[in-house]
C-alpha cells in the first residue's frame, strides 16, 4: 500500500531557480527518506530525515519533517539541468522498509 | 555510482522461458531486497532478506523465487511469467535489517515478457 504523498506530481522550472517538493504520508513513521531517479536508472539516496529532527541539510538540498503534519519537503536551491529526474519520498514504517509515494518529475530548463 | 550491481541490465524472456536475475553487493550488508517498478510509477516492495533469511514477501505470485545465496548475493528467479511483469526489477541492500537504515540501489534490471 502507498504511504506518501508527492506533490506536486510534475515541475518544471529554469535553471538556477529553486525546487520545492511536498510529502505527505499517513501513519506514524521511524523516518523519512529521499531519493532521486533519472530516467529508466536506479535510485539515488538524497537524505534521511529522522522522526525526531525538523531539518536537515545536505550541499544544496533542504529538507524538512513536521510530524505534526505528516509532511515533508525537499528543497532544491539554484538549480542544475542535471538535477531533472524523478524524486520520491520514502517512508519507513514499522519494521516494513521503504513504501515509496508517487514521485514529483522535475524537469529544470537550461 | 552505485555499490549494488544488478545483472543483466536487460532481459526479454517467453512465458515458458526460465531465467535469473542476479544481485551483488559488498558494503557487508546484511539486508537485501528485491522492488518491481513499472513505468510512470513508484517502486513496490517484493522481498526482504534479512541475515540470509526471507523476511518479508509482499504477497508476490509464486512465479516469482528469490534466492539469497550467501550475504552478498541476492537472486530473483522467474519463471512462467506473463507480460504484465514487464517492469524494471531494482535490487537494494542496507546495514541490516533495521528499518531505519539507509537502502541503497542498484541501476536494475529491465525485463520484457513476450
Amino acid at each position: 500500500s502507498q504511504q506518501g504523498e508527492e506533490d506536486p506530481q510534475a515541475l518544471s522550472i529554469q535553471e538556477g531557480e529553486n525546487a520545492t517538493m511536498n510529502c505527505s504520508y499517513k501513519t506514524s513513521i521511524n523516518n523519512l527518506q529521499w531519493y532521486r531517479q533519472n530516467s529508466g536508472r536506479g535510485l539515488v539516496h538524497l537524505i534521511l530525515i529522522r522522526s525526531n529532527e525538523r531539518e536537515k541539510h545536505s550541499g544544496r538540498l533542504r529538507v524538512t519533517l513536521d510530524t505534526s503534519k505528516k509532511s515533508s519537503s525537499l528543497l532544491i536551491t539554484a538549480s542544475r539541468a542535471a538535477d531533472t529526474a524523478s524524486y520520491f519520498c520514502a517512508t519507513v514504517v514499522g519494521n516494513t522498509p521503504l513504501v515509496f509515494g508517487k514521485g514529483t518529475r522535475l524537469s529544470v530548463i537550461a | 555510482d552505485t555499490e549494488v550491481t544488478q545483472t543483466p541490465k536487460h532481459l526479454v524472456m517467453g512465458m515458458t522461458n526460465k531465467k535469473s536475475l542476479k544481485c551483488e553487493q559488498h558494503m557487508g550488508h546484511r539486508a537485501m531486497y528485491w522492488y518491481k517498478q513499472k513505468a510512470k510509477k513508484p517502486p513496490e516492495l517484493m522481498f526482504v532478506y534479512s541475515y540470509e533469511k526471507l523476511s518479508i514477501n509482499e504477497s508476490v505470485p509464486s512465479r516469482f523465487s528469490p534466492e539469497c545465496p550467501n550475504s552478498s548475493l541476492l537472486n530473483l528467479h522467474l519463471h512462467a511469467l506473463q507480460p504484465e511483469d514487464s517492469a524494471l526489477y531494482l535490487c537494494a541492500s542496507s546495514q541490516e535489517g533495521h528499518p531505519g537504515n539507509t537502502i541503497y540501489f542498484g541501476e536494475g534490471s529491465w525485463l520484457t515478457v513476450v
